[in-house]
């Protein structure tokens, strides 16, 4: 099936520093990425939806300053968490949309990152 | 997105058939039933998905009712490795901005 790769894994970085994780699809062309957060125990929440070479919709009560979305090609999209505290560590999900027909527009995710900001 | 329903939590014994079923009874025309599981720590992965008709693949089976308001993802044979949280996600498949919403979906474990 179609590959979505995340980096890094993990990252470990201090209090008020920002940090930036990248998405790559790596077999398809990604038009849409999404990006979620998942707390333990929790389910996936959508934080942004993100199309190439616009800027990305923000899902309400998350800050666009302060997790930023680039999309600047068809098969990466980033979120920098700037300014991290510790309430920001988390598991950090990236998904894109294949838009290929033969897909049927099925969206595939990548690996994670764990985020521990101390 | 219609809104589904799942068990929170089911049990299964190795090398039999896992069973999970999902309702969705306001489902719309043009909604597709996706399902997704998540392994511990892991990014969700993608497993079917049908309008209709029921649907097979390598890894499982969907089974979606006439009326459309219920399915059942089927595991033929599963296996240790299937022990995750699956997720039953309505969605209209058109269209660039349409995320998966996900829900609480069900926490299977399989049992040698």
């Amino acid at each position: 099936g179609a590959v979505v790769s995340q980096h890094p894994s993990w990252v470990i970085c201090k209090s008020g520093t920002s940090v930036k994780i990248e998405c790559r699809s790596l077999d398809f062309q990604a038009t849409t990425m999404f990006w979620y957060r998942q707390f333990p125990k929790q389910s996936l929440m959508l934080m942004a939806t993100s199309n190439e070479g616009s800027k990305a919709t923000y899902e309400q009560g998350v800050e666009k300053d302060k997790f930023l979305i680039n999309h600047a090609s068809l098969t990466l999209s980033t979120l920098t968490v700037t300014s991290a505290h510790p309430e920001d560590s988390s598991f950090y999900i990236c998904s894109a949309r294949d838009g290929a027909a033969l897909s049927g527009n099925t969206i595939y995710f990548g690996e994670g990152s764990w985020l521990t900001v101390v | 997105d219609a809104k589904t329903t799942q068990p929170p939590s089911m049990d299964c014994a190795e090398g039999r058939a896992a069973n999970l079923p999902c309702n969705h009874s306001t489902i719309s025309g043009n909604e597709y039933v996706y399902w997704y599981r998540q392994i511990h720590s892991q990014g969700p992965q993608y497993i079917i998905h049908g309008l209709k008709n029921n649907e097979t693949n390598e890894m499982a089976s969907l089974i979606i009712t006439e009326d459309r308001k219920s399915s059942t993802l089927i595991l033929p044979h599963a296996t240790l490795r299937d022990t995750a949280v699956y997720y039953c996600i309505v969605r209209v498949t058109l269209g660039t901005g349409y995320a998966l919403n996900f829900g609480k979906g069900t926490s299977l474990l399989v049992t040698p």
